[in-house]
């Protein structure tokens, strides 16, 4: 079995601060993480994903999320908030083969100016 | 722009009617999923198929059923609606089967039961 926490539904940062949003996942086998994002009345839109090449996945928009099999975690990273980045973020797992991908319930970024 | 289409945009009907929700993958994807977000219970997965043969079923109702055409456009028949089948459904596309595959997400579908 497969699951994803997000720790903290809601987020909020200033604009120019660090963006730190937290994903820890469970697997039984070496799984494969994703990141999505949602605008407002938007799809899911990938913005990173570890398929266990660099634990050190760099993503669009300046995103970057690090994969830590000792703590089971996936956060997700940003060095500077922009107001662009104020949306939805799903931490997403599978085990990969034809196994169905599983989300998490998501965190809201508010960026404040 | 993902690439996936989805219509129609918004729909909304009564209790007790039948919709049919409409996706059209990425040129080229093999794989269709079909997802419910609402906002009591998050993205929830409902259905995969992949070159027009069931891959892997979530958590879709009975009332619910989908299928995908030869020309690889799905359908997500939604009956006997209820007042909590109100919600964002959306559609996704991948290249293969899943696993690592990027899933393209479209826009949605807004369904409102009234």
């Amino acid at each position: 079995a497969q699951s994803v926490t997000q720790l903290g539904s809601h987020v909020s940062v200033s604009e120019g601060a660090l963006v730190l949003l937290r994903c820890n996942y469970s697997s039984s086998v070496p799984p494969y993480l994703f990141w999505y994002v949602q605008y407002p009345n938007q799809g899911l839109q990938l913005l990173l994903k570890y398929t266990s090449a660099a634990t050190l996945v760099k993503g669009i928009n300046g995103f970057e999320a690090e994969f830590k099999k000792s703590e089971t975690s996936f956060h997700l990273t940003k060095p500077s908030a922009h107001m662009s980045d104020a949306a939805e973020y799903f931490c997403a797992v599978t085990s990969g083969g034809y196994q169905k991908v599983t989300f998490g319930t998501g965190t809201k970024l508010q960026v404040i100016p | 722009d993902s690439g996936v289409t989805q219509t129609p945009k918004h729909l909304i009907t009564a209790t007790g009617q039948r919709v049919t929700l409409r996706c059209s993958p990425r040129s080229g994807d093999l794989s269709v999923y079909w997802y419910q977000q609402s906002l009591d219970q998050g993205l929830q997965f409902l259905i995969q198929y992949y070159n027009g043969e069931e891959r892997a079923k979530g958590n879709i109702l009975e009332r619910f059923s989908a299928q995908q055409f030869p020309d690889l456009h799905s359908e997500l028949n939604l009956s006997s609606l209820e007042l909590g089948d109100s919600a964002l459904y959306f559609c996704a596309s991948s290249v293969d089967k899943g696993g690592s595959d990027t899933q393209y997400f479209g826009p949605g579908t807004r369904l409102t039961v009234l």
